[in-house]
């Protein structure tokens, strides 16, 4: 089942900061996120793992929280560069990569 | 080392044709995954082949179907071509074990 993300999309001043969140129905074992600009691949941001830690990408981190079956995604001191449409991607089980991706938070950042 | 490519960028058909869409790997990576992207919605996954073996299906038919060679580059079949197939189709590879995964850029489908 696809998880749900939250908001669908975000309009930032440069600098401000916004929280993406993303949702499933089941028990998460994983939990994957991408970047896509337009027209471009989704390029890898990083993965939280059951179980894992929060982790971190200059100044973009990542929360999981297994009991909510919920992660969030956090752009702090946003850049021009961080605009694009965020996805997360999940796993139920150790599936070995085979993702049911959300459907998007489209962000905006503006000078 | 060399990102996942994937040929061709851009390609049109007509309802009831065939495609074949090709990816080649990052080096290293002996796995590879199909996602079809449809407008404004996040990547579906199609299948996933690991050593030339089709290693997991999405909610996908049999008309689409894949190939792995030993040099873990990887072909995606669509037949009987419908006017939904129309999406972006990104390959993605990872090394089995490893938990990352790298998209290539795609291929833009149209069926007219």
């Amino acid at each position: 089942q696809q998880p749900v993300q939250s908001p669908q999309a975000v309009i930032l001043r440069e600098g401000e900061d916004a929280v993406i969140n993303c949702s499933s129905s089941k028990a998460l074992y994983s939990v994957h996120w991408y970047r896509q600009k337009h027209g471009e691949a989704p390029v890898f941001l990083m993965i939280l793992l059951k179980g894992g830690e929060q982790k971190g990408h200059d100044k973009i981190s990542a929360s999981f929280n297994e009991k909510k079956q919920q992660s969030s995604l956090y752009l702090t001191a946003s850049q021009l560069s961080y605009s694009g449409t965020y996805f997360c991607g999940t796993e139920n089980g150790a599936a070995g990569n085979k993702l049911t991706f959300g459907g998007g938070t489209r962000v905006l950042v503006k000078p | 080392e060399t990102g996942v490519t994937q040929s061709p960028t851009h390609l049109i058909k007509t309802r009831g044709q065939q495609v074949t869409l090709r990816c080649s790997s990052q080096s290293g990576h002996n796995t590879v995954s199909w996602y079809q992207q449809a407008l404004g919605q996040g990547p579906q996954f199609i299948f996933q082949y690991y050593r030339e073996e089709e290693n997991g299906r999405g909610n996908f038919p049999p008309r689409f179907s894949g190939l792995q060679f030993p040099n873990y580059s990887s072909e995606l079949n669509v037949n009987a071509l419908e006017l939904d197939d129309s999406a972006l189709y990104l390959c993605a590879s990872s090394l089995v074990g490893v938990d990352e995964q790298y998209f290539g850029p795609g291929t833009r489908l149209t069926v007219t």
